[in-house]
Protein backbone atom coordinates (compact mmCIF):
# COMPACT_ATOMS: atom_id res chain seq x y z
CA UNK A 1 0.00 0.00 0.00
CA UNK A 2 1.22 3.08 -0.95
CA UNK A 3 1.52 6.26 1.59
CA UNK A 4 3.23 9.66 2.24
CA UNK A 5 4.83 11.24 4.92
CA UNK A 6 5.41 14.94 5.23
CA UNK A 7 7.84 16.37 7.88
CA UNK A 8 6.18 19.27 9.35
CA UNK A 9 2.87 20.29 9.74
CA UNK A 10 3.88 23.86 9.78
CA UNK A 11 6.99 25.77 7.60
CA UNK A 12 7.56 29.52 8.07
CA UNK A 13 10.56 30.91 5.70
CA UNK A 14 11.08 34.94 5.36
CA UNK A 15 10.35 36.28 1.78
CA UNK A 16 13.45 35.75 -0.94
CA UNK A 17 14.62 32.98 1.85
CA UNK A 18 14.65 29.24 0.19
CA UNK A 19 11.38 26.95 0.37
CA UNK A 20 11.75 23.68 1.43
CA UNK A 21 8.90 20.90 1.96
CA UNK A 22 10.07 17.45 3.10
CA UNK A 23 7.77 14.45 1.69
CA UNK A 24 8.66 10.69 1.81
CA UNK A 25 7.25 8.24 -0.16
CA UNK A 26 6.38 4.17 0.87
CA UNK A 27 5.00 2.37 -2.41
CA UNK A 28 5.89 -1.12 -3.35
CA UNK A 29 5.65 -0.39 -7.32
CA UNK A 30 7.49 2.63 -9.01
CA UNK A 31 5.67 5.13 -7.99
CA UNK A 32 3.68 8.84 -9.46
CA UNK A 33 4.24 11.55 -7.08
CA UNK A 34 2.31 15.20 -7.08
CA UNK A 35 2.60 18.20 -4.95
CA UNK A 36 -0.47 20.15 -4.70
CA UNK A 37 -1.26 23.48 -3.58
CA UNK A 38 -4.56 25.04 -1.31
CA UNK A 39 -5.64 28.18 -0.54
CA UNK A 40 -8.09 28.94 1.84
CA UNK A 41 -11.72 27.87 0.91
CA UNK A 42 -10.17 26.63 -2.24
CA UNK A 43 -9.91 22.97 -4.13
CA UNK A 44 -6.46 21.43 -4.31
CA UNK A 45 -4.37 22.44 -7.67
CA UNK A 46 -1.77 20.56 -9.10
CA UNK A 47 2.01 22.32 -8.66
CA UNK A 48 3.68 19.17 -10.33
CA UNK A 49 4.04 15.72 -10.63
CA UNK A 50 6.68 13.23 -11.59
CA UNK A 51 5.53 10.20 -13.79
CA UNK A 52 9.37 8.65 -14.27
CA UNK A 53 10.67 11.31 -17.43
CA UNK A 54 12.87 13.29 -15.15
CA UNK A 55 13.89 13.07 -11.82
CA UNK A 56 13.88 17.07 -11.58
CA UNK A 57 10.48 18.07 -11.94
CA UNK A 58 9.39 21.79 -12.68
CA UNK A 59 6.67 23.45 -11.48
CA UNK A 60 4.21 26.14 -11.98
CA UNK A 61 4.85 29.68 -9.44
CA UNK A 62 8.68 28.66 -9.94
CA UNK A 63 8.52 25.48 -7.62
CA UNK A 64 10.29 22.11 -8.09
CA UNK A 65 10.90 18.89 -7.06
CA UNK A 66 13.51 16.31 -7.29
CA UNK A 67 12.47 12.20 -6.94
CA UNK A 68 15.08 10.45 -5.11
CA UNK A 69 14.61 6.55 -5.24
CA UNK A 70 17.20 6.11 -2.87
CA UNK A 71 15.78 8.23 -0.51
CA UNK A 72 12.24 7.56 -0.81
CA UNK A 73 11.86 11.27 -1.34
CA UNK A 74 10.07 14.20 -3.08
CA UNK A 75 10.99 17.27 -1.86
CA UNK A 76 9.45 20.24 -2.93
CA UNK A 77 11.58 23.57 -3.24
CA UNK A 78 11.37 27.07 -4.52
CA UNK A 79 14.43 29.33 -4.94
CA UNK A 80 12.86 32.63 -3.57
CA UNK A 81 9.35 32.81 -1.37
CA UNK A 82 7.11 35.26 -1.99
CA UNK A 83 4.43 36.40 0.09
CA UNK A 84 1.82 34.82 -2.05
CA UNK A 85 3.21 31.38 -1.36
CA UNK A 86 1.93 30.93 1.87
CA UNK A 87 -1.17 27.95 1.46
CA UNK A 88 -1.12 24.29 2.44
CA UNK A 89 1.22 22.05 0.02
CA UNK A 90 -0.34 18.63 -0.20
CA UNK A 91 2.32 15.66 -1.44
CA UNK A 92 0.48 13.13 -2.51
CA UNK A 93 1.38 9.29 -4.07
CA UNK A 94 -0.39 6.88 -7.05
CA UNK A 95 0.39 3.46 -7.82
CA UNK A 96 -0.83 1.10 -10.61
CA UNK A 97 -4.75 1.32 -8.99
CA UNK A 98 -4.45 5.47 -9.58
CA UNK A 99 -5.67 5.67 -6.07
CA UNK A 100 -4.35 8.86 -4.73
CA UNK A 101 -3.07 9.40 -1.12
CA UNK A 102 -2.17 12.34 0.36
CA UNK A 103 0.19 13.58 2.97
CA UNK A 104 -1.54 15.34 5.90
CA UNK A 105 -0.05 18.43 4.66
CA UNK A 106 2.45 21.51 5.78
CA UNK A 107 1.00 24.85 5.99
CA UNK A 108 3.62 27.80 4.69
CA UNK A 109 4.19 30.92 5.85
CA UNK A 110 5.62 33.75 4.78
CA UNK A 111 7.42 36.08 6.94
CA UNK A 112 7.73 39.44 5.68
CA UNK B 1 -14.88 22.19 -19.35
CA UNK B 2 -15.64 23.53 -16.20
CA UNK B 3 -13.48 21.40 -14.00
CA UNK B 4 -14.84 19.55 -11.22
CA UNK B 5 -17.97 20.99 -9.96
CA UNK B 6 -19.81 19.98 -6.61
CA UNK B 7 -23.22 20.66 -5.07
CA UNK B 8 -24.08 22.42 -2.28
CA UNK B 9 -20.73 24.60 -1.50
CA UNK B 10 -21.84 24.85 2.09
CA UNK B 11 -24.24 22.80 3.89
CA UNK B 12 -26.00 23.48 7.61
CA UNK B 13 -27.90 20.39 9.29
CA UNK B 14 -29.36 19.23 12.10
CA UNK B 15 -28.27 16.36 13.80
CA UNK B 16 -29.87 12.98 12.74
CA UNK B 17 -30.84 14.54 8.95
CA UNK B 18 -29.47 12.65 5.46
CA UNK B 19 -27.23 14.96 4.04
CA UNK B 20 -26.80 14.33 -0.07
CA UNK B 21 -23.22 15.75 -1.42
CA UNK B 22 -22.66 15.94 -5.32
CA UNK B 23 -20.27 15.71 -7.97
CA UNK B 24 -20.07 16.35 -11.65
CA UNK B 25 -16.73 14.66 -12.52
CA UNK B 26 -14.63 15.71 -15.93
CA UNK B 27 -16.33 15.03 -19.07
CA UNK B 28 -14.17 11.98 -20.01
CA UNK B 29 -12.04 11.36 -16.73
CA UNK B 30 -13.08 7.61 -15.96
CA UNK B 31 -11.73 7.86 -12.21
CA UNK B 32 -13.73 9.65 -9.73
CA UNK B 33 -12.37 10.41 -5.93
CA UNK B 34 -14.59 11.20 -2.40
CA UNK B 35 -11.98 12.43 0.41
CA UNK B 36 -13.24 14.46 3.33
CA UNK B 37 -10.50 17.11 5.12
CA UNK B 38 -10.38 18.15 8.49
CA UNK B 39 -7.55 19.45 10.79
CA UNK B 40 -7.64 16.64 12.94
CA UNK B 41 -7.09 14.05 10.24
CA UNK B 42 -5.73 16.00 7.03
CA UNK B 43 -7.36 14.84 3.33
CA UNK B 44 -8.59 11.32 4.02
CA UNK B 45 -9.43 9.32 0.82
CA UNK B 46 -13.13 7.89 1.30
CA UNK B 47 -13.61 6.11 -1.51
CA UNK B 48 -12.32 5.69 -5.31
CA UNK B 49 -14.75 4.87 -8.29
CA UNK B 50 -13.03 3.32 -11.53
CA UNK B 51 -15.51 3.37 -14.52
CA UNK B 52 -18.41 4.18 -12.28
CA UNK B 53 -17.76 1.07 -10.40
CA UNK B 54 -16.36 1.41 -6.42
CA UNK B 55 -12.68 0.15 -6.70
CA UNK B 56 -11.99 0.70 -3.00
CA UNK B 57 -14.35 2.13 -0.66
CA UNK B 58 -11.98 1.08 2.75
CA UNK B 59 -11.66 5.02 3.81
CA UNK B 60 -15.85 5.02 4.07
CA UNK B 61 -15.99 5.79 8.19
CA UNK B 62 -18.84 3.96 9.18
CA UNK B 63 -22.32 2.15 7.35
CA UNK B 64 -23.62 6.09 7.98
CA UNK B 65 -21.79 6.69 4.88
CA UNK B 66 -22.59 5.79 1.37
CA UNK B 67 -21.15 6.75 -2.51
CA UNK B 68 -22.55 6.08 -5.78
CA UNK B 69 -22.21 6.62 -9.31
CA UNK B 70 -25.12 5.97 -11.68
CA UNK B 71 -23.58 7.09 -15.06
CA UNK B 72 -19.98 9.04 -15.86
CA UNK B 73 -20.99 12.33 -15.38
CA UNK B 74 -22.76 12.31 -11.33
CA UNK B 75 -21.94 10.56 -7.98
CA UNK B 76 -23.40 11.19 -4.79
CA UNK B 77 -21.61 10.94 -0.90
CA UNK B 78 -24.95 10.47 1.20
CA UNK B 79 -24.74 10.21 5.08
CA UNK B 80 -27.87 9.31 6.55
CA UNK B 81 -27.72 9.53 9.83
CA UNK B 82 -25.47 12.61 10.50
CA UNK B 83 -23.51 13.51 12.73
CA UNK B 84 -21.74 16.42 14.10
CA UNK B 85 -18.47 14.36 14.00
CA UNK B 86 -18.84 14.33 10.17
CA UNK B 87 -19.07 18.26 10.08
CA UNK B 88 -15.57 18.63 7.48
CA UNK B 89 -14.74 19.80 4.01
CA UNK B 90 -15.71 16.96 1.42
CA UNK B 91 -13.58 17.14 -1.43
CA UNK B 92 -14.21 15.35 -5.28
CA UNK B 93 -11.87 15.14 -7.85
CA UNK B 94 -11.40 13.10 -10.76
CA UNK B 95 -8.59 12.09 -13.11
CA UNK B 96 -8.14 10.85 -16.82
CA UNK B 97 -7.27 7.56 -18.18
CA UNK B 98 -3.81 7.45 -18.60
CA UNK B 99 -1.83 6.15 -15.44
CA UNK B 100 0.25 8.80 -13.39
CA UNK B 101 -3.01 11.04 -14.64
CA UNK B 102 -3.37 13.66 -11.32
CA UNK B 103 -6.80 14.76 -9.93
CA UNK B 104 -8.60 17.37 -11.07
CA UNK B 105 -10.15 18.59 -7.22
CA UNK B 106 -14.16 20.70 -7.03
CA UNK B 107 -14.08 23.55 -5.02
CA UNK B 108 -15.60 21.57 -2.20
CA UNK B 109 -18.62 21.24 0.15
CA UNK B 110 -18.30 22.81 3.83
CA UNK B 111 -20.74 20.35 5.70
CA UNK B 112 -21.46 21.46 9.20
CA UNK B 113 -24.23 19.26 11.60
CA UNK B 114 -25.23 21.00 14.38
Amino acid sequence: AQSVTQLGSHVSVSEGALVLLRCNYSSSVPPYLFWYVQYPNQGLQLLLKYTSAATLVKGINGFEAEFKKSETSFHLTKPSAHMSDAAEYFCAVSGVDDKIIFGKGTRLHILP
Amino acid sequence: DAGVIQSPRHEVTEMGQEVTLRCKPISGHNSLFWYRQTMMRGLELLIYFNNNVPIDDSGMPEDRFSAKMPNASFSTLKIQPSEPRDSAVYFCASSGRQSGAEAFFGQGTRLTVV
